[in-house]
């Protein structure tokens, strides 16, 4: 069955940096596009990056744009983010999710059908 | 940005009753509408894509209707396990966008 693991999260001051890692088990990695969702404790979901099959290509949401950075490597089936220049209000569980590509009208886009239990980044001082 | 306004935010219902959830877009999303189901302390479970294309493996009590802006999320008959919070995403713009949820409550 589909498994997703989430590791790296922990406290970390503002400015500092952290790279959470995703491991994937159950089906073939290098065949889905990988997001990481956000979860302010006790607030909504908040998409905040995709990377495609060959990590060629990756997007962000405006509030991490330039801070975040995702990866993977297909080889060790994995998902990356690194997160530099943390902010408190980017304290939030954060998921790894399997994504699913539609084509739009306009653009591809993305429902996710997989998500791993998530790990939380808190940034406090 | 489209915005997605999910309502109410908290549904009081009784075991074995019908629940209904709606969510509201800005702006027309076609079908391009999934809902997710999200118990405390876990990550969100996928329930429907395409606004009413059950994922694998939910019952046939949760169904997803409506395209374009309102779109309807019915639970009926409501088990123990069904109380909890549910979301709607929509994926037809960018950038991607999730309502604020329901949380479905016993009566």
């Amino acid at each position: 069955q589909v498994q997703l693991e989430e590791s790296g999260g922990g406290l970390v001051k503002p400015g500092g940096s952290l790279r959470l890692s995703c491991g994937a088990s159950g089906f073939t990695f290098s065949e889905y596009y990988m997001t990481w969702i956000r979860q302010a404790p006790g607030k909504g979901l908040e998409w905040v990056s995709y990377v495609s099959t060959s990590g060629t290509s990756t997007n962000y949401a405006d509030s991490v744009k330039g801070r975040f950075t995702i990866s993977r490597d297909n080889a060790k089936n994995s998902l990356y983010l690194e997160m530099d220049s943390l902010r408190a209000e980017d304290t939030a569980v954060y998921y790894c999710v399997r994504t699913m590509v539609v084509l739009t009208a306009t653009l591809p886009s993305y429902y996710f059908d997989y998500w791993g239990q998530g790990t939380l980044v808190t940034v406090s001082s | 940005e489209i915005v997605m306004t999910q309502s109410p935010a908290t549904l009081s219902v009784s075991p074995g009753e019908r629940a209904t959830l709606s969510c509201r877009a800005s702006q027309s999303v076609s079908s391009n509408l999934a809902w997710y189901q999200q118990k405390p302390g876990q990550a969100p479970r996928l329930l429907i894509y395409g606004a009413s294309t059950r994922a694998t493996g939910i019952p046939a009590r949760f169904r997803g209707s409506g395209s374009g802006t309102q779109f309807t999320l019915t639970i009926s008959s409501l088990q123990s396990e069904d109380f909890v919070v549910y979301y709607c995403q929509q994926y037809n713009n960018w950038p991607l966008s999730f309502g604020g949820g329901t949380k479905v409550e016993i009566k």
